[in-house]
């Protein structure tokens, strides 16, 4: 069965801090995708990152970074350089690719606040 | 490109009452629509999926009688919440699968704030 955890509910640091929001999943599946979701106070989901299993790569994208690791079922996202505007619930989601339609399975969801 | 839009965004009807939440993909077609609820500091829990032209697939729990959904278009997902009650009080959200989704991953819709009063 699929699972996604992220053991950090909230989160608060000050601004220009690094962060790091953890992802640990569960899966029985070869081939999967991980993804990273923002999701500000207006509720909209807004796309950070995916990755799938195949690719253990570590990106960087501005201030974003993910470090994969299979070996450990992880998917841990970094925050550098933290700002105010970085204040969200971020969710680690999986999707599994074998079986066409699959949806996605979302983590509990890590509040995170940057204060000035 | 992939670009999901969804209405109303915010809904407040009365309890008793039926409201009807549209999920459209504007630039690709759907095959597959899910729906997601997300109650205040919750997760996103899928209620159901549907592919186009068949009937849904409820998620354990979820009472198919009263979340309607149609797919009766490539474009075009309903849910329709009836005979609404201040539980159904909920962040509602879309997901649209297309063929080629797996490359670029489930695209979402900006969701529903229903309020029941």
């Amino acid at each position: 069965a699929q699972k996604v955890t992220q053991a950090q509910t909230e989160i608060s640091v000050v601004e220009k801090e690094d962060v790091t929001l953890d992802c640990v999943y569960e899966t029985r599946d070869t081939t999967y995708y991980l993804f990273w979701y923002k999701q500000p106070p207006s509720g909209e989901l807004v796309f950070l990152i995916r990755r799938n299993s195949f690719d253990e790569q570590n990106e960087i994208s501005g201030r974003y970074s993910w470090n994969f690791q299979k070996s450990t079922s992880s998917f841990n996202f970094t925050i550098t350089a933290s700002q105010v505007v970085d204040s969200a619930v971020y969710f680690c989601a999986l999707s599994e690719a074998n079986n066409y339609g699959q949806n996605f399975v979302f983590g509990p969801g890590t509040r995170l606040s940057v204060l000035p | 490109g992939a670009v999901v839009s969804q209405h109303p965004s915010r809904v407040i009807c009365k309890s008793g009452t039926s409201v009807k939440i549209e999920c459209r993909s504007l630039d690709f077609q759907a095959t597959t629509m899910f729906w997601y609820r997300q109650f205040p500091k919750q997760s996103l829990m899928l209620m159901a999926t549907s592919n186009e032209g068949s009937k849904a697939t409820y998620e354990q729990g979820v009472e198919k009688d009263k979340f309607l959904i149609n797919h009766a278009s490539l474009t075009l997902s309903t849910l329709t919440v009836t005979s609404a009650h201040p539980e159904d009080s909920s962040f509602y959200i879309c997901s649209a699968r297309g063929i080629d989704s797996v490359n670029y991953g489930y695209t979402f819709g900006s969701g529903t704030r229903l309020t029941v009063v």
